[in-house]
């Protein structure tokens, strides 16, 4: 069974801090990884994803993540923060072995950005 | 990207009411839709896995009888919350992909509030 655990519900850091959202995961076979940001009231963006390839993934707004298998984790990161990066975030692995569409969602993290 | 609409956005019905939600893919065939439920502040919880021309597979401790979807199309899928009650009241998302192996697309989500 896959699941996700995200540390830490809410983050805050000031503008043009490094931003580290922590996401470790645990699943019985090799796992895609996801990270999506929420606005309030809006569905979901994917901000980059994991599949088996390289284990440093850039996504998009200047976020990345590294896959390491040794410590199960999946930490967001991004070098300096932006007013706009508030939001909702959420880790999540695919329900099985492959890019399925069927994701188990950590329980989500609020990032605050200070002026 | 794929883009994925739900509609309507917002919905306020009443006790004992039911209320439809669509969910479309409007540049892609979708083989395979999944709606999720977010409580305030909280993660996203898969109801159920749709897949055009069958019935739905819901999880565990869904409602099937409550939460009724349809996925009679390659870009529409419906939820109806029937007989509505305010525990129903939350936020549904839906997703939809190419097949059960291709990624998801998230929909900008449906506030349904029941007085």
């Amino acid at each position: 069974a896959q699941s996700v655990t995200q540390l830490g519900s809410h983050v805050s850091v000031s503008e043009g801090a490094l931003v580290l959202l922590r996401c470790n995961y645990s699943s019985s076979v090799p796992p895609y990884l996801f990270w999506y940001v929420q606005y309030p009231n809006q569905g979901l963006q994917l901000l980059l994803k994991y599949t088996s390839a390289a284990t440093l993934v850039k996504g998009i707004n200047g976020f990345e993540a590294e896959f390491k298998k040794s410590e199960t984790s999946f930490h967001l990161t991004k070098p300096s923060a932006h007013m706009s990066d508030a939001a909702e975030y959420f880790c999540a692995v695919s329900h099985g072995s492959s890019n399925t569409g069927k994701l188990i969602f950590g329980q989500g993290t609020t990032l605050q950005v200070k002026p | 990207g794929a883009v994925v609409s739900q509609h309507p956005s917002r919905v306020i019905c009443k006790s004992g009411t039911s209320v439809k939600i669509e969910c479309r893919s409007l540049d892609f065939q979708a083989t395979t839709m999944f709606w999720y439920r977010q409580f305030p502040k909280q993660s996203l919880m898969l109801m159920a896995t749709s897949n055009e021309g069958s019935k739905a597979t819901y999880e565990q401790g869904v409602e099937k009888d409550k939460f009724l979807i349809n996925h009679a199309s390659l870009t529409l899928s419906t939820l109806t919350v029937t007989s509505a009650h305010p525990e129903d009241s939350s936020f549904y998302i839906c997703s939809a992909s190419m097949g059960l192996r291709a990624e998801a697309f998230f929909g900008q989500g449906t506030r349904l509030t029941v007085v």
